[in-house]
């Protein structure tokens, strides 16, 4: 079946320690996308790509770091230098940057103790 | 600064009416907007997309519109059933140093009541 997994669905970390979420898509898409959702609140977009080897950053990249070596594939690490990363992630993917519908997955509840 | 503003937190309707949502949009020009659905814990499903030179689209029970002299667009579900229970987003792309990127409102919760 074709799609978008992130991985894992829940995670825990310890305050400090950089994390690594997964996104791996096998939908032959350009461009891929990270968010960032916390209650009550729309997405924020944090990196997104749009070829391989190439990301820009969103609205709010700071404490967070991408990279884009495989067209599949799209980690985020959250870093130590993220001042609040307990956070719902979203990664997304679409066949280009315009006029197309984004493909979510199951998304990542990242919590930091 | 640009902005984009889902009326309200949250809408509460009586099964079988007509729910709208409102979009509205400011110091954007985009090319499409977008609506999509999200459930508790989980990512948003696309819905509707709509161009800047549409003034209608629909879908089964859903209809979209898109003013872009107000700036808003309305997200109608018709004949409302308790499982269009969800939170509804709507996204527009906006171009940024060359770059189109989508970004999303803050989502009206709705709540369709049996």
């Amino acid at each position: 079946d074709g799609g978008i997994t992130q991985s894992p669905k829940y995670l825990f970390r310890k305050e400090g320690q950089n994390v690594t979420l997964s996104c791996e898509q096998n939908l032959n898409h350009d461009a891929m996308y990270w968010y960032r959702q916390d209650p009550g609140q729309g997405l924020r977009l944090i990196y997104y790509s749009q070829i391989v080897n190439d990301f820009q950053k969103g609205d709010i990249a700071e404490g967070y770091s991408v990279s884009r070596e495989k067209k599949e594939s799209f980690p985020l690490t959250v870093t130590s230098a993220q001042k609040n990363p307990t956070a719902f992630y979203l990664c997304a993917s679409s066949t280009g940057p315009q006029n197309t519908e984004a493909f979510f997955g199951q998304g990542t509840r990242l919590t930091v103790v | 600064s640009q902005k984009i503003e889902q009326n309200s937190e949250a809408l509460n309707i009586q099964e079988g009416k007509t729910a709208t949502l409102t979009c509205n949009y400011t110091n954007y020009s985009p090319a499409y907007l977008q609506w999509y659905r999200q459930d508790p814990g989980r990512g948003p499903v696309f819905l509707l997309l709509i161009r800047e030179n549409e003034k209608e689209k629909r879908k089964e029970r859903l209809k979209v519109t898109f003013d872009t002299t107000l700036k808003q667009s309305l997200f109608h579900i018709t004949a409302s059933q308790p499982a269009d229970s969800a939170t509804y987003l709507c996204a527009l792309d906006m171009n940024s140093g060359g770059y189109q990127k989508v970004t999303f409102g803050t989502g009206t919760k709705l709540q369709v009541i049996p």
